[in-house]
C-alpha cells in the first residue's frame, strides 16, 4: 500500500535562508507522481510542485525545488531564501498509476519562518 | 486560482442531524473529490467523481454519501452526523485524472456535530 511518511512535525528558519522539508515514501508502482501542497494559516492547499517518478530531472517551480532520491524513496521539498510567507504546513503527497485516483498525503510539517 | 466554492464554509450541528456539503466548479474538469483533514491524518480521500453519476468510495467513506447531477456540483452528504465526523473538508478538482493531474483544491468547510 501507498504510503507517505513526514518525520518532521516542525522546523524553523531564519528569513533568507534556505529549508529542507523531508517526505519519504513506499509503493510497489513504478509508476508514480509526488506533490508538494502549502497550507497557510488560512487554511487553503496550494499546490508547490510535482514531480514523476519517470522524471529525469529534478522538479523546480521559483524558489521551490524537488530533491528526488528514487532508490532511497524520498522526495524533499527544498525552500530558498524563505520568506516570512513561507509559514505554513506542507504536506507531501502521492499517486500511484494504477487504482482509483487517490492522493495519499503525509501528516505534514510546520515550518515558521523568523525575521 | 481554480473556481472552486464550498458551501458553508463553517457548520455546526448536532448528532443524528444530516448535512449536506455542497462544491461547486466552474473549470468544467471531470473529476471531483472529498476529502477531511483532521490533526495528525493530513488529508483522506472519502468519495470521489469521475463523472455525472460516477462516484466511488475512498479510503474513508463510512457514513457518507455523495452525489453528482452536473459537472459542477459535488455533494457530500453526512446522512446522521457523529462527532467523530467534525473534521474540516475539502473539495478538489482535477481535469483529467492522469498520473501527472493535480488536484486543486477548494477552501474547505469547518464541520463541528456537538
Amino acid at each position: 500500500a501507498q504510503k507517505i511518511t513526514q518525520t518532521q512535525p516542525g522546523m524553523f528558519v531564519q528569513e533568507k535562508e534556505a529549508v529542507t522539508l523531508d517526505c519519504t515514501y513506499d509503493t510497489s508502482d513504478p509508476s508514480y507522481g509526488l506533490f508538494w501542497y502549502k497550507q497557510p494559516s488560512s487554511g487553503e492547499m496550494i499546490f508547490l510542485i510535482y514531480q514523476g517518478s519517470y522524471d529525469q530531472q529534478n522538479a523546480t517551480e521559483g524558489r521551490y525545488s524537488l530533491n528526488f532520491q528514487k532508490a532511497r524513496k524520498s522526495a524533499n521539498l527544498v525552500i530558498s531564501a524563505s520568506q516570512l510567507g513561507d509559514s505554513a504546513m506542507y504536506f507531501c503527497a502521492m499517486r500511484e498509476a494504477t487504482g482509483f485516483q487517490k492522493l495519499v498525503f503525509g501528516t505534514g510539517t510546520r515550518l515558521l519562518v523568523s525575521p | 486560482d481554480a473556481g472552486i466554492t464550498q458551501s458553508p464554509r463553517h457548520k455546526v450541528t448536532e448528532t443524528g442531524t444530516p448535512v449536506t456539503l455542497r462544491c461547486h466548479q466552474t473549470e468544467n474538469h471531470r473529476y471531483m473529490y472529498w476529502y477531511r483533514q483532521d490533526p495528525g491524518h493530513g488529508l483522506r480521500l472519502i468519495h470521489y467523481s469521475y463523472g455525472v453519476k460516477d462516484t466511488d468510495k475512498g479510503e474513508v467513506s463510512d457514513g457518507y454519501s455523495v452525489s453528482r447531477s452536473k459537472t459542477e456540483d459535488f455533494l457530500l452528504t453526512l446522512e446522521s452526523a457523529t462527532s467523530s465526523q467534525t473534521s474540516v473538508y475539502f473539495c478538489a478538482i482535477s481535469e483529467s485524472g492522469g498520473l501527472v493531474d493535480t488536484q486543486y483544491f477548494g477552501p474547505g468547510t469547518r464541520l463541528t456535530v456537538l
